[in-house]
Formats: structure tokens, C-alpha cells, sequence
């Protein structure tokens, strides 16, 4: 069973903060996905990364894969209220043919 | 396009009551799949479909039954609701990826059911 841990699973904090939540997994992914999802709707993806070692940003957000396509980070610059919301991850395997998700990290940005 | 699209969006039922929730899509998405996501946590699967005719089991899928007649329908069925049934469920279609290094996939979410069982 390929597992994908989160941490912290709760973070809060106030606007203007940066911060880093880590999606880790001793089994190697094809890609990685990160999803936000608000309060009452369902995830949305982010943004999906390949290659290890990759970078992508997203404004405020930056994203990494790590070299050996095991973990990923995303790091938030700045945090303003907006970005609260839980923030998972999900790798997808091609041997397994499925995506695993993370438990996810919840996160608050208090004005 | 409209998505994902699930109904109902909120449903109370009694114990031992069954219902179906409905899922389409319109993206003709070949992989489907059902998740539940209790307060504060995360997803865990109920059922998957690779496609029309082909269901197969999650991480969860005691107490309920899928059926995939066609690419765009997935409904989820609760035969004999019980309170460890309460959660919101999301209904998802994918679709993958695949060139000369990596696949990658892509999951589309439906808006959910949030469903109490007293």
C-alpha cells in the first residue's frame, strides 16, 4: 500500500506569513498533484509536477518535487486569508494505476 | 461544460433508509471514482470505474455498491444507511496522461453530497 503523509495536518497563522507544508512517501511517484479545497466545495487542482528536482510557481506559491520523485513541498509566501483551506496531495503511480492521496493539511490565515 | 456535477447536495436519512447518489460527467472522462471525507480529513476512496462495465473496490467499500452503464454516469448506492455513513462524499472523473518520461493524472471534483444519518 503506498501511503503519502502530510505534515503538520493544522496550521494557522497570520496574514503575511510564509510557510511550507510537506507531502512525504518512502514509494516513488510518475507525478504529484497538489489540490486546495474550500470550505464546502470539492478540490481543485493547483498544479501537477513531473520531473524530480522540478519547480513551478504559482504566484505566491511555490512547488517542488523532490529528486527522487518520492516527496514535494509547497511553500507560500506572503499569506493572506484567501489561501485557507486544506491543501492535499496526490501521487499518481503508473505500475499501481492509481492516485494516493495525503490526509491533507489544514490550513487557517488569520486576518 | 459543466463538470462534475452531483446530486443531491445535502440529504438526512434514518437508519437503515437507502438512497442513491448521483454522479455525471460531460467530459467523457474514462475513470471515475467515489470518495467520502469525513470532518477535518482527508479522502478516502469508496469505489473506482475504469469504464463503462468495469467497477472495482476502494480503501472503504463496505455498506455501499456502484454501477458505471455508461462513461457518464456513476452512481453510488447506500443499501442500509447507518451513522458511520454520515460524511460528505465527492464523485471525481479523470483523465491521464502519458508521453515518453512520465503519466500523470488529473481529477475533476464534483461540488459533494453531505449526507446525515440519524
Amino acid at each position: 500500500t503506498q501511503l503519502l503523509e502530510q505534515s503538520p495536518q493544522f496550521l494557522s497563522i497570520q496574514e503575511g506569513e510564509n510557510l511550507t507544508v510537506y507531502c512525504n512517501s518512502s514509494s516513488v511517484f510518475s507525478s504529484l498533484q497538489w489540490y486546495r479545497q474550500e470550505p464546502g466545495e470539492g478540490p481543485v487542482l493547483l498544479v501537477t509536477v513531473v520531473t524530480g528536482g522540478e519547480v513551478k510557481k504559482l504566484k505566491r506559491l511555490t512547488f517542488q518535487f523532490g529528486d527522487a520523485r518520492k516527496d514535494s513541498s509547497l511553500h507560500i509566501t506572503a499569506a493572506q486569508p484567501g489561501d485557507t483551506g486544506l491543501y492535499l496531495c496526490a501521487g499518481f503511480n503508473t505500475n499501481a494505476g492509481k492516485s494516493t492521496f495525503g490526509d491533507g493539511t489544514t490550513l487557517t490565515v488569520k486576518p | 461544460n459543466a463538470g462534475v456535477t452531483q446530486t443531491p447536495k445535502f440529504r438526512i436519512l434514518k437508519i437503515g433508509q437507502s438512497m442513491t447518489l448521483q454522479c455525471t460527467q460531460d467530459m467523457n472522462h474514462n475513470y471515475m471514482y467515489w470518495y467520502r471525507q469525513d470532518p477535518g480529513m482527508g479522502l478516502k476512496l469508496i469505489y473506482y470505474s475504469v469504464g463503462a462495465g468495469i467497477t472495482d473496490k476502494g480503501e472503504v467499500p463496505n455498506g455501499y455498491n456502484v454501477s458505471r452503464s455508461t462513461t457518464e454516469d456513476f452512481p453510488l448506492r447506500l443499501e442500509l444507511a447507518a451513522p458511520s455513513q454520515t460524511s460528505v462524499y465527492f464523485c471525481a472523473s479523470s483523465y491521464r496522461k502519458a508521453d515518453r518520461v512520465r503519466s500523470q493524472e488529473t481529477q475533476y471534483f464534483g461540488p459533494g453530497t453531505r449526507l446525515l444519518v440519524l
